[in-house]
Formats: C-alpha cells, sequence, structure tokens
C-alpha cells in the first residue's frame, strides 16, 4: 500500500522568506512522487516530479524538491516566497501499477506581504 | 487549445435531479480518471478508465455511473442527487495505463456541483 502524509495543513510564510512544505511517503516500491499547484477556483497543475533520475527535483516557478529515501520524505522548497505563491499544494504518489495516485490532504500557503 | 476540458464549470441543481458532466482530453493519453474534491480540498479517486475499460472503481454509490465512448472522452453521470454530492469534481488524464508509472496526471479545471 501507498500513501503520503503531508505535515501542517497551513504553512504562512512572509514574501520573500523560505517556503517549505513537507511530505512524507510510505511504499513498498520505489515510489513516483509528484507535487501539484491548485489556485483558487483552477485544477492542479503539475509543479514536479521524481521519478529516480535524481534526487534533488527541479521544477516550475522555482520550486525544488529533494527526495530521501532515509527519511521517507519529498519536501517541498522555494527560497523566496512571491504573493503569487499562495495557492494549496498537494503531494501525491503513484500506485505500483501506476493507475492509481494516491495524494496527501493538501497545504494551504500563505504569503503576508 | 485545453489539454483537459470539462463541462460545466457549475452546476447548480435540485436534491433528486439527474444530472452529466463531460470530459475530454487531447493528449492523446490512454487513462482518464474522475476525482472528487470535498470542502476540505481532500481528492478522492471515484473512477479510472483505461482505453475505455474500467479499472479503478472505489467505494462510490452506484448513482454515479461513468461512461467511456472512445479513450478521449469520459463522462460521469449521476442520478438522484443529493445534498452531500455538492463538491468539485476534476476529471484527469494520464499515460500511467501503459506502465509509464512515472507519468504524472493532467487534470481539467474542474465542475462545481451545487445541490440544493
Amino acid at each position: 500500500a501507498q500513501s503520503v502524509t503531508q505535515l501542517g495543513s497551513h504553512v504562512s510564510v512572509s514574501e520573500g522568506a523560505l517556503v517549505l512544505l513537507r511530505c512524507n511517503y510510505s511504499s513498498s516500491v520505489p515510489p513516483y512522487l509528484f507535487w501539484y499547484v491548485q489556485y483558487p477556483n483552477q485544477g492542479l497543475q503539475l509543479l514536479l516530479k521524481y521519478t529516480s533520475a535524481a534526487t534533488l527535483v527541479k521544477g516550475i516557478n522555482g520550486f525544488e524538491a529533494e527526495f530521501k529515501k532515509s527519511e521517507t520524505s519529498f519536501h517541498l522548497t522555494k527560497p523566496s516566497a512571491h504573493m503569487s505563491d499562495a495557492a494549496e499544494y498537494f503531494c501525491a504518489v503513484s500506485g505500483d501499477t501506476g493507475n492509481q495516485f494516491y495524494f496527501g490532504t493538501g497545504t494551504s500557503l500563505t504569503v503576508i506581504p | 487549445d485545453t489539454a483537459v476540458s470539462q463541462t460545466p464549470k457549475y452546476l447548480v441543481t435540485q436534491m433528486g435531479n439527474d444530472k452529466s458532466i463531460k470530459c475530454e482530453q487531447n493528449l492523446g493519453h490512454d487513462t482518464m480518471y474522475w476525482y472528487k474534491q470535498d470542502s476540505k480540498k481532500f481528492l478522492k479517486i471515484m473512477f479510472s478508465y483505461n482505453n475505455k475499460e474500467l479499472i479503478i472503481n472505489e467505494t462510490v454509490p452506484n448513482r454515479f455511473s461513468p461512461k467511456s465512448p472512445d479513450k478521449a472522452h469520459l463522462n460521469l453521470h449521476i442520478n438522484s442527487l443529493e445534498l452531500g454530492d455538492s463538491a468539485v469534481y476534476f476529471c484527469a488524464s494520464s499515460q500511467a495505463g501503459l506502465g509509464r508509472y512515472n507519468s504524472p496526471l493532467h487534470f481539467g479545471n474542474g465542475t462545481r456541483l451545487t445541490v440544493t
């Protein structure tokens, strides 16, 4: 069975500050991990994905995530938050059949001017 | 030009009515999904089709019936709507069915269903 846990349903940061959104996974097979962003009244958009090619993955909008097998983590970071980063962020792991995706409960990011 | 499009964007209806949501993808993907997002933003898989064949059917009331006329389309029909059906329904597609387990989901913009 596979699952992801997102610690912190709400995160607030000041504009220009570091963004850190936490995700831990559980998987009996090498996982494929994803981060998605959802802006208000929109669908989910892929930020980045981990596919075992490199442990540090760079995504769109300046976000990156590091896969740490020893910690079963895939935390999302951005060095400097922008107001436009305010959104809901979801971590996901794909199932071992590839057809099933398991989503975390989401983290709402607020950026304070 | 939209990759995954679903209609309508908003749907307001009364309890007991029957409604449908349509979804189309032009990405050439072989797998399509329906997800339900509740008021707390929790995403729950409902159904998945691979090349018109149902492969995932989570615990969903049988009032919900998906139909896939071809691999580019996946519609969702809901009978006898209830208040608890109010949510945002997302269609998505991926190439995961071809064993490309790292193939991400591509989402539509959602249909906000409100049952009164």
